[in-house]
């Protein structure tokens, strides 16, 4: 079966740009995750849905990121005015509400 | 709060050698505890978990762990190194139920000397 797909798989912005990143869970999963991979900082906890819950926004390192999660399925984090700082790999993760999570292939964000 | 720590950020073996890479974790409740593999340019895959049951746990492309609730301790192993698994590896924490986000170590670089 199909696992957790993400969009687009490479990103280059300029500072100050708003950017948008996709994650596709998989198909019936009802938790959805995304994480961020930087050098400095190494696999970071950004957000977390589950089913029709409040999201667990802790992770998000300042009001400049966001996240929604449409219909229960597809994810969106939105990052904007971007900073040179948020440049990294973001990571989105999917589990059936299970703590075992099955990652996606990341989106690597370079911010000039 | 839960950490996680891996010790040696980067670790050598030979083929064929036995693969060791160290995973504590610093919590008040057992956690689940998991290993990821990264492959360059590539997500993470799961190679092995424990939830609860059998403290020692197997897993894909033959790699084990085993959980000691003594030590606090979870740490990855291979009897046989083999080039092709040369990656960097994650031990991750989460838990207790209710918390099933990820607290995950820094990460060790497996390299096989051929």
């Amino acid at each position: 079966g199909a696992g957790v797909s993400q969009s687009p798989s490479n990103k280059v912005t300029e500072k100050g740009k708003d950017v948008e990143l996709r994650c596709d869970p998989i198909s019936g999963h009802t938790a959805l995750y995304w994480y961020r991979q930087s050098l400095g900082q190494g696999l970071e906890f950004l957000i977390y849905f589950q089913g029709n819950s409040a999201p667990d926004k802790s992770g998000l390192p300042s009001d400049r990121f966001s996240a929604e999660r449409t219909g229960g399925s597809v994810s969106t984090l939105t990052i904007q005015r971007t900073q040179q700082e948020d440049s990294a790999v973001y990571l989105c993760a999917s589990s059936r509400g299970s703590p075992t999570q099955y990652f996606g292939p990341g989106t690597r964000l370079l911010v000039l | 709060a839960q950490s996680v720590t891996q010790l040696g950020s980067h670790v050598s073996v030979s083929e064929g050698a036995l693969v060791l890479l160290r995973c504590n974790y610093s919590s008040s409740v057992p956690p689940y505890l998991f290993w990821y593999v990264q492959y360059p340019n590539q997500g993470l895959q799961l190679l092995l978990k424990y939830t609860t049951g059998a403290t020692l746990v197997k897993g894909i492309n033959g790699f084990e762990a085993e959980f000691k609730k003594s030590e606090t301790s979870f740490h990855l192993t291979k009897p046989s190194a083999h080039m092709s698994d040369a990656a960097e590896y994650f031990c991750a924490a989460a838990g207790p139920v209710g918390n099933e986000k990820l607290t995950f170590g820094t990460g060790t670089r497996l390299t096989i000397i051929p």
